[in-house]
């Protein structure tokens, strides 16, 4: 049972052009989600987050977009660059119960950015 | 500085031998995670701990075992039992909670020969 789910594989952008990332989920549970990126034969690396009382937030080039109601986020990349390519995993966790903190991740975006 | 720390970063093993990968992390986090990658499959949760000496099985604990006896450190055995243990293995830390997110290490690439 998938319950994060990123349902494109890859995606490829020109330089300079949004790049823009989705995510589903469907446990009704989840409170907070996050987004990470990772590079070959390295761990993830937190990128930016975001609460369900929320339905944006920014941080510089980097915003997420959160749909309760669709269950439903999405990551922006404006504008892309070059070393921006890597894995992109979305992630959600619950705001309680024995599984707060514990954090369920989509099967990941390979993003390929093009000079 | 504080961080995670994986080790071996490149581990290789025969078929039914048991093998034990090391996390270690100086972040004074409460919880620790382990994570499996394989391509397209994501991460998946093999073992998680909140506080020393408690655990709890993830997804996919199978062929799988840990242990939790000091707060910076939860080590992972994949055992022989494991029926395809070649994967890129993952261990993260966080606050109790983890509202803020994971710290990852850098990862254990297994192969089985």
């Amino acid at each position: 049972d998938q319950q994060v789910k990123q349902n494109s594989p890859s995606l490829s952008v020109q330089e300079g052009r949004i790049s823009i990332l989705n995510c589903d989920y469907t446990n009704s549970m989840f409170d907070y989600f996050l987004w990470y990126k990772k590079y070959p034969a390295e761990g993830p690396t937190f990128l930016i987050s975001i609460s369900s009382i929320k339905d944006k937030n920014e941080d510089g080039r980097f915003t997420v977009f959160l749909n309760k109601s669709a269950k439903h986020l999405s990551l922006h990349i404006v504008p892309s660059q070059p070393g921006d390519s890597a894995v992109y995993f979305c992630a959600a966790t619950p705001a309680g119960g024995t599984s707060y903190g514990k954090l369920t991740f989509g099967q990941g975006t390979i993003l390929t950015v093009h000079p | 500085d504080g961080g995670i720390t994986q080790s071996p970063k490149y581990l290789f093993r025969k078929e039914g031998q048991n093998v034990t990968l090391s996390c270690e992390q100086n972040l004074n986090h409460d919880a620790m995670y382990w994570y499996r990658q394989d391509p397209g499959q994501g991460l998946r949760l093999i073992y998680y701990s909140q506080i020393v000496n408690d655990f709890q099985k993830g997804d996919i604990a199978e062929g799988y075992s840990v242990s939790r006896e000091k707060k910076e450190s939860f080590p992972l055995t994949v055992t022989s039992a494991q029926k395809n243990p070649t994967a890129f293995y993952l261990c993260a830390s966080s606050v109790t909670g983890g509202s803020f997110g994971y710290t990852f290490g850098s990862g254990t690439r297994l192969t089985v020969v």
